[in-house]
């Protein structure tokens, strides 16, 4: 079972922030969060991941959740080449599951 | 370049005969690992590696074999193909498997099995 839950798609403008949603309910003290996006005809590449704090880095934030039940992958102003699969995964720091569960992702959908 | 490559990148076969698709990685990663992604299901993982000789199953690892006899070579085995695993596969490799690392993922193989 997928142990983060994400819209199927989502749709937004050209040049406007995108807010991608992700819940982790069951997270564990030691689980990063981590988000790939997967363009179209490609192999999934990573973007961003974080631990507790929020994260930014030149291709997008992460804004964690106090209780890291839920994060959210920001990105500042979409252009069409941000039109991909984004996925959002839990990966233990401790070695204590190296199983890695990916889910559906959500289809995100940029509109000239 | 730091790359995971993949071999071939498409491939038709037919059922029951044995096949092998080869993962190479130069990035002196100690964790590699295959998933497969059909429509509507996403990527779903199906071996795993710690290290050499340390392989573990994934999610769905029926039907698949995998070695791992050299650090940067993890070849995904496919002893008798059936139809249900046309698929595209993706090799990952990434330092450890620790929380903090990130994947390198190589180009997919679109597989085919008549």
């Amino acid at each position: 079972d997928a142990k983060t839950t994400q819209p199927n798609s989502m749709e937004s403008n050209e040049e406007e922030p995108v807010h991608l949603p992700c819940n982790h309910s069951t997270i564990s003290g030691t689980d990063y969060i981590h988000w790939y996006r997967q363009l179209p005809s490609q192999g999934p590449e990573y973007v961003i991941h974080g631990l507790t704090s929020n994260v930014n880095n030149r291709m997008a934030s992460l804004a964690i959740a106090e209780d890291r039940k839920s994060s959210t992958l920001i990105l500042h102003r979409a252009t069409l080449r941000d039109a991909a699969v984004y996925y959002c995964i839990l990966r233990d720091v401790g070695n204590r599951d190296d199983k890695i569960i990916f889910g559906k992702g959500t289809r995100l959908h940029i509109l000239p | 370049e730091a790359q995971v490559t993949q071999n071939p990148r498409y491939l038709i076969t037919v059922t029951g005969k044995k096949l092998t698709v080869t993962c190479s990685q130069n990035m002196n990663h100690e964790y590699m690992s295959w998933y497969r992604q059909d429509p509507g299901l996403g990527l779903r993982q199906i071996y795993y590696s710690m290290n050499v000789e340390v392989t573990d199953k994934g999610d769905v690892p029926e039907g698949y074999k995998v070695s791992r006899k050299e650090k940067r070579n993890f070849p995904l085995i496919l002893e008798s193909p059936s139809p249900n695993q046309t698929s595209l596969y993706f090799c990952a490799s990434s330092f450890t498997a620790r929380g903090g690392e990130t994947q390198y993922f190589g180009p997919g193989t679109r597989l085919l099995v008549l």
